[in-house]
């Protein structure tokens, strides 16, 4: 079956600008979650999604937004951006905790 | 508060030598237990997971872990390394109750040398 697809792979925004990105979980799959990978702060939970509802925020300023649909696609949403959030963002999708994560590919974002 | 330490930040092991990459987590509450690999410029790939049951779990490529309750590890071991094996590889826990997120240590670099 189909893995977790990420698009776009890569993207380069401009300071000040805005950037969604999008996230296909797993058929089946109602929880996705995203992270935030750097090579100064390691993986961070951003935000976990279950059946269109935020279930669960980590700590990041409220430049960072996403949401589920109906379908259990995800996108994430960050305004404003800046230098630091130039990164690598993963989306996972699961059925629950105790059945694992599948991670996608990443989008791979650079802010100049 | 719950963390997860990796204690070695880079280990280089010979092609066919064994390895062990070191976890320890700090948690007042009952854990799920991962160790996921990235190799570059790629996402996380799911290596093995402790759920419950036996504390000694294997992958299907030759490396296993083992939950030690008591000293609070899931070190992962590889009786014999090959050079694809060279990636990053990071230890994540989950709460059995609660919070549905992953909380990652800070990864172990893997460099195996022929």
């Amino acid at each position: 079956k189909a893995g977790v697809t990420q698009t776009p792979r890569y993207l380069i925004k401009t300071r000040g600008q805005q950037v969604t990105l999008s996230c296909s979980p797993i058929s089946g799959h109602r929880s996705v979650s995203w992270y935030q990978q750097t090579p100064g702060q390691g993986l961070q939970f951003l935000f976990e999604y279950f059946s269109e509802t935020q279930r669960n925020k980590g700590n990041f300023p409220g430049r960072f937004s996403g949401r589920q649909f109906s379908n259990s696609r995800s996108e994430m949403n960050v305004s404003t951006l800046e230098l630091g959030d130039s990164a690598l963002y993963l989306c996972a999708s699961s059925l629950e905790a105790g059945y694992g994560y599948t991670f996608g590919s990443g989008t791979r974002l650079t802010v100049v | 508060a719950q963390s997860v330490t990796q204690l070695d930040s880079q280990v280089p092991v010979f092609e066919e030598a064994p390895v062990e990459l070191r976890c320890n987590y700090s948690s007042s509450v009952s854990v799920y237990l991962f160790w996921y690999v990235q190799y570059p410029n790629q996402g996380l790939q799911l290596l093995l997971k402790y759920l419950s049951g036996s504390t000694l779990v294997e992958s299907i490529n030759g490396f296993e872990a083992e939950f030690n309750k008591s000293q609070t590890s899931f070190h992962l071991r590889k009786p014999s390394v090959h050079i694809s094996d060279t990636a990053e590889y990071f230890c994540a826990v989950t709460w059995q109750t609660g919070a549905n997120n992953l909380f990652f240590g800070t990864g172990t670099r893997l460099t195996v040398i022929p």
